[in-house]
């Protein structure tokens, strides 16, 4: 079946750190690939997506790259913000149409 | 504004209680799931349903209903609310066709005492 594996956290970074939070999965077929984003007391939002492989998404100066060969979608970011604190989401969607969420990642970053 | 709601947004209950945990989408989105989240578990689906009068368990459905009489509307029943059941809840809908991800709604937090 299919499944997500994300990085353990929390993860803790100071302001203007660089952020990469680990994503792999299995998966029949050619998934869809998404991370999504949850600020405290809030639903999730999706913050990027990529459709096939080599695809890179990009939202709010995240980036994650598919990569088939390696069956990783890992999030990034070259600068975070306070604002930036929240628990992020990788999932996937391969044939029909429900979501395999990873675990989730914490992400506290510090002034 | 276009979106998924879900009430009520806070819900206390006693164990052996029943209640309706609501869903409503406006964006005529065909597909629409429930999940759970539990602390270091991720969120779980709990059942789905790809159209009107379709529904289908997902991974941890035991211990609830669920119904989909209209498009917008896709209610989720607890028959008799247990601790095991405590949990935040997520609704979400899209389309069923194509590689779009889910609009979630802000959830329902549950405790069973």
């Amino acid at each position: 079946g299919n499944s997500v594996t994300q990085m353990e956290g929390p993860v803790t970074l100071s302001e203007e750190a660089f952020l990469t939070i680990n994503c792999t999965y299995t998966a029949t077929g050619y998934p869809s690939l998404f991370w999504y984003v949850q600020y405290p007391g809030e639903g999730l939002q999706l913050l990027l997506k990529a459709t096939k492989a080599d695809d890179k998404g990009s939202n709010k100066g995240f980036e994650a790259t598919y990569r088939k060969e390696t069956t990783s979608f890992h999030l990034e970011k070259g600068s975070v913000q306070v604002s930036d604190s929240a628990v992020y989401f990788c999932a996937l969607k391969s044939s029909g149409d429900k979501l395999t969420f990873g675990t989730g990642t914490r992400l506290a970053v510090r002034p | 504004n276009a979106g998924v709601t879900q009430t009520p947004k806070f819900q206390v209950l006693k164990t052996g209680q029943s209640m309706t945990l609501q869903c409503a989408q406006d964006m005529n989105h065909e597909y629409m799931s429930w999940y759970r989240q539990d602390p270091g578990m991720g969120l779980r689906l709990i059942h789905y349903s790809v159209g009107a009068g379709i529904t289908d368990q997902g991974e941890v459905p035991n211990g609830y209903n669920v119904s989909r009489s209209t498009t917008e509307d896709f209610p989720l029943r607890l028959l008799s609310a247990a601790p095991s059941q405590t949990s935040v809840y997520f609704c979400a809908s899209s389309y069923s066709i194509g590689r779009d991800g889910y609009t979630f709604g802000s959830g329902t937090r549950l405790t069973v005492v």
